[in-house]
């Protein structure tokens, strides 16, 4: 049973420019959130996917975007880059209902922005 | 508004000692659930336990406990016996209990259990 997958697993990009980053849940789930996790400190909520919509969003401006598959897998799009944005971004999924909604991770994507 | 405090922020102990790891929580939720994740340095976040906020009876598994006291909001987390491969981040988290909502988490405490 294959867990959460997220690609890629590095990334180097520079101020301005546009990233895509992808995460597939694990088997059974159809719920996708992401995380920004920025160096030393906890991971942050940006944003949740069920039925290909965005359910939840967290405190993060409308650079960050997302889209979410018939097959519940995700991406995270981040336009106009800034050096800030360089933080690990993980991927949690997670089932609904019947205590299905224990948040699993991914191994992340380490973002750098130069 | 819901938070989490992880006051310590890196511990060190010797293989073998005993170590408890520190959550204190605030909600205004009367249901919800508490959490504990362990990252290593490969990054992963690894769920470790999840606990409902009716439920306050302490849980053992192996070499882990967790102490839920809701009097205090606290949800402290011991190793006993600890080993050089729970050295990691050790992320407490809240959630309110009602669907898939989000987790917000502390700070995390870094734990080094030196052989």
């Amino acid at each position: 049973d294959a867990g959460v997958t997220q690609s890629p697993t590095h990334l180097i990009k520079t101020r301005g420019q546009q990233v895509t980053l992808r995460c597939s849940p694990k088997s059974g789930h159809d719920t996708v959130s992401w995380y920004q996790q920025a160096l030393g400190q906890g991971p942050q909520f940006i944003f949740q996917y069920y039925e290909e919509e965005e359910r939840q969003r967290g405190n993060f401006p409308d650079r960050f975007s997302g889209h979410q598959f018939p097959n519940y897998s995700s991406e995270l799009n981040v336009n106009a880059l800034l050096l800030g944005d360089s933080a690990l971004y993980l991927c949690a999924s997670s089932g609904t209902g019947g205590g299905q909604e224990t948040q699993y991770f991914g191994p992340g994507t380490r973002l750098l922005v130069l | 508004a819901q938070k989490v405090t992880q006051a310590q922020t890196e511990i060190s102990v010797v293989e073998k000692e005993d170590v408890t790891l520190d959550c204190v929580y605030e909600t205004r939720d009367t249901t919800y659930y508490l959490f504990w994740y362990k990252q290593p340095p490969s990054g992963e976040l690894v769920f470790l336990i999840r606990r409902n906020s009716f439920d306050e009876q302490n849980e053992i598994s192996g070499r882990y406990s967790w102490n839920f006291q809701k009097s205090t909001s606290s949800f402290n987390f011991t190793i006993t016996a600890s080993q050089v491969v729970d050295s990691a981040v050790y992320f407490c988290a809240l959630s309110e209990a009602e669907g898939n909502t989000p987790l917000v988490f502390g700070k995390g405490t870094r734990l080094s259990v030196i052989a």
